[in-house]
């Protein structure tokens, strides 16, 4: 089992569906996060669960809703998308300490490629 | 707010050549990440650099940290084919978080 495993690894989808992406981790991390990647722009981080508790949403729109049943995975339930939200969507884990910093990397899985039509 | 610039955003170099990738970052952290990004791959972990004066080597790279310049560098040693890809440094938004902010990304090319 690869550490940060995502599916699907591509999706294409209507402006009106419903969908969801899955992230699960096989690290035995504390921590999952969701970073959106586009084109010619850095990684942006999108939510933050800290020990399954949401701590980050950091302005995302509400079409995007983040779901978190236990440590090990993660899910981003979409609805409504438009077309500037295609972009590949990234899973990471980390392992952090009560004051939330790392001396560990966040591992990050292989990615959704997201399109919108 | 944080920002993290890296340059060149793109690099193109001959194999065996050197080269250094600069991360600049605009308030202070006490750590710095770098990453390796192949086409349609998934972001691979290089080096966590956790103080002043950090230096890290693997392979044919080599990073560093000075928290007082804030800037980090990855210097490349004798480049060859398989250092092509993008790479990003990230560094924690604050003290005492896992929120990082990531650099625009450096892409590098290496021929023949």
């Amino acid at each position: 089992e690869t550490g940060v495993t995502q599916t699907p690894r591509h999706l294409v989808m209507g402006m009106t569906n419903k969908k969801s992406l899955k992230c699960e981790q096989h690290l035995g991390h504390n921590a999952m996060y969701w970073y959106k990647q586009s084109a010619k722009k850095p990684l942006e981080l999108m939510f933050v669960y800290n020990f399954k508790e949401q701590t980050e949403n950091n302005s995302v729109p509400s079409r995007f809703s983040p779901e978190c049943p236990n440590s090990s995975h993660l899910f981003l339930h979409l609805h409504t998308l438009q077309p500037e939200d295609s972009a590949l969507y990234l899973c990471a884990s980390s392992q952090v300490g009560q004051v939330l910093n790392s001396n560990q990397p966040q591992h990050f899985g292989d990615g959704t490629r997201l399109s919108i039509l | 707010e944080l920002k993290v610039e890296q340059n060149p955003l793109f690099l193109s170099m001959q194999e065996g050549k050197n080269y250094t990738i600069y991360c600049n970052y605009s308030t202070t952290s006490d750590r710095l990440y770098w990453y390796r990004q192949d086409p349609g791959k998934s972001l691979e972990s290089l080096f966590v650099l956790l103080s002043n004066g950090a230096v890290k080597q693997e392979g044919r790279l080599m990073a560093s940290l000075d928290t007082k310049a804030r800037l980090s560098t990855l210097h490349i040693t004798a480049a060859v084919h398989d250092l092509s890809a993008t790479y990003f440094c990230a560094v924690p938004r604050s003290y005492n978080t896992d929120k990082l902010i990531f650099g625009t990304g450096t892409r590098l090319q290496v021929f023949p």
